[in-house]
């Protein structure tokens, strides 16, 4: 039963710290997606990644936040500083380019900023 | 500009009725797909149906239904027959050809089905 799998599932860390999150899709998807969900704005797309190639990542805040594929297998964001603000859940999906078919999301990250 | 709309915050259902969950749209784009998502309370996104724009048949999944009007831009989902295990978010999306495939998303639709 293939699943994109996260990690960490939770996360709590101080402001001024790094985070990085972690995601590997699903095998043979080449569409790689980072998606934020609060409860003010709730699920706005962070960036976009096809065939590992970064296409779209105007939803993200350039300033602290990164994305990136280092291969196939692994898509990284990662937020240097983090704020308070940043505290949501991060949802990492996986889908194939072309076609409408579903994006299949993972579990998510829950971020605690303190 | 809000490109889904979702008006129902909350629902409330009693067990092994109906539910239609509201949903509308706006795109230029002709071609474009709609998606229902469900996120219960363990808060994974759950993939429910999908429906492509020039789809002529509205989707069906079990009891899952996309009652899709186009010219109302307009997809609600129809749940048949509810359940407890129904109870959760449920998010209407749609992806625009030109959009680069990202999904964007409605606030959501609380629901909740009565015993």
């Amino acid at each position: 039963d293939a699943r994109v799998t996260q990690t960490p599932r939770h996360k709590v860390t101080e402001m001024g710290q790094e985070v990085t999150m972690r995601c590997q899709p699903i095998l043979g998807h080449n569409t790689v997606f980072w998606y934020r969900q609060t409860m003010m704005q709730g699920l706005e797309l962070l960036a976009y990644f096809r065939n590992r190639a970064p296409l779209d990542d105007s939803g993200m805040p350039k300033d602290r936040f990164s994305a990136e594929m280092p291969d196939a297998t692994l898509a990284t964001l990662k937020i240097q500083p983090s704020e308070p603000r940043d505290s949501a859940v991060y949802f990492c999906a996986s889908g194939f380019s072309g076609t409408y078919n579903e994006q299949f999301f993972g579990p998510g990250t829950r971020l605690t900023v303190l | 500009a809000q490109k889904i709309t979702q008006t129902q915050p909350g629902m409330f259902v009693q067990e092994k009725e109906a539910v239609t969950l509201d949903c509308t749209y706006d795109t230029s784009d002709p071609s474009y797909g709609l998606f229902w998502y469900k996120q219960p309370s363990s808060g994974e996104m759950i993939f429910l149906i999908y429906q492509g724009s020039y789809d002529q048949q509205n989707a069906t999944e079990g009891r899952y239904s996309l009652n899709f009007q186009k010219a109302r831009k307009s997809a609600n989902l129809v749940i048949s027959a509810s359940q407890l295990g129904d109870s959760a978010m449920y998010f209407c999306a749609m992806r625009e050809e030109k959009g680069a495939q990202k999904l964007v998303f409605g606030q959501g639709t609380r629901l909740t089905i009565n015993p």
